[in-house]
Order: C-alpha cells, then structure tokens, then sequence
C-alpha cells in the first residue's frame, strides 16, 4: 500500500540553523508530494508541494526536491526562526485518489 | 474570505454518549473530508463528501457517520462514544484535487 515515513522527532535546532526533515514515501504509482505544518492549536496548513519529479517546491525559505531515484522529498531550510516551531507532515497523493495519505510528524523546536 | 470553520473548538463527553461536529468549508469549496488526528500522530482520514455522497471511507467503525449539505457544510457523528474515540478532529475542504485547505479542529475528550 501507500505510505509515508518522516525521521522521528521532535527536531531540536538553535536559531539560523539550518533544517533537514527526511521524508521518503512507497506508492504504486507517481504521486504528488505535499508538506503541511501545523502550529499549536491550529489545523494543518499546505507549505509546499511538487507534482512530479525533480520538481521542487518552496515557499517561506523552505525547499522540498522531489527525487524519484530515492523515493524522496525532504525538507529543509537555511535559516530557521523560533516562529519555525511547529509540527511538519509529509504526504502524498496518487493521481485519480481524493485522499492523502500522510507521515506521523516531525516536531521542531527552534530555541533562541 | 473565509477559510473552513469547525464547531465546537473543544468538547467533553461521557462514555456512550453520541457527539455532533460541524464544519463550514471555504468559499468555493465542494468537497469535505473529515479526519482524526490523535496525540502525537499523523490524520487518519475518516471519510470525505461530494455531491452529498460519502465518496471514500476509512478504516473506522460505523459509529461514525457523516452528513453533507446542499450548502457543502458537513457533520461528523460518533455514537457510543468510546475513551479511544478522544482526539483532535479536523475538517478539510477542496475543490477537485487542488489542495486541501484544513479547519482548526474540534478537540473531543471523551471521559
């Protein structure tokens, strides 16, 4: 089946840092790759995506590569900021599905 | 513009009883899907909604059920609710395959 695997968390970086989450998928077929964030008592935001490969997405300083030869689509970042802190999921979507399947989350924790 | 809007924010429950929530899509929005998101862990998707249909179901028990309105608006119920069942709930809507935007949740504690 369709799954999803982030690095375990919780990520915990210093200001300016710079940010990996790994994230590596198993579909039957080529999905389109997604990233949400979701801060503190919210609901799950869309931060980027890449429909096909090696497409990257980006958006906020955050960049994602999708890679078809390593069924792969980390994250990653240049410089993170404590606003950063927040919990990150990956998930994909195969074409002619409505549902998303997404990872467990990866926390990060950004200190001053 | 609104974005989805879920009813009630938090909810306290006792065990057996059958609990409501709400959701409001974004404007412009057809379809509504509906997940559990338990502490700690990635939305498990319940079912979704089109066209007042449910569309595509999960792996949850047939305690929960849904609801979409001409309005698009949707309801998740649970009956016979069970301690397990707590969890934050969030809503999504779309429209076709072009992202989906989430609510905020509805955090249901079930003692």
């Amino acid at each position: 089946g369709n799954s999803v695997t982030q690095m375990e968390g919780p990520v915990t970086l210093s200001e300016e840092a710079f940010l990996t989450i790994n994230c590596t998928y198993t579909a039957t077929g080529y999905p389109s790759l997604f990233w949400y964030v979701q801060y503190p008592g919210e609901g799950l935001q869309l931060l980027l995506k890449a429909t096909k490969a090696d497409d990257k997405g980006s958006n906020k300083g955050f960049e994602a590569t999708y890679r078809k030869e390593t069924t792969s689509f980390h994250l990653e970042k240049g410089s993170v900021q404590v606003s950063d802190s927040a919990v990150y999921f990956c998930a994909l979507l195969l074409g002619g599905s409505y549902i998303p399947t997404f990872g467990r989350g990866t926390s990060l924790i950004v200190h001053p | 513009d609104a974005g989805v809007t879920q009813s009630p924010t938090h909810l306290i429950k006792t065990r057996g009883q059958q609990v409501t929530l709400r959701c409001s899509p974004k404007s412009g929005h057809d379809t509504v899907s509906w997940y559990q998101q338990a502490l700690g862990q990635g939305p498990q998707f319940i079912f979704q909604y089109y066209e007042e249909e449910e569309r595509q179901r999960g792996n949850f028990p047939d305690r929960f059920s849904g609801h979409q309105f001409p309005n698009y608006s949707s309801e998740l119920n649970v009956n016979a609710l069970l301690l397990g069942d707590s969890a934050l709930y969030l809503c999504a809507s779309s429209l076709v395959d072009n992202g989906y935007t989430f609510g905020s949740g509805t955090r249901l504690t079930v003692v």
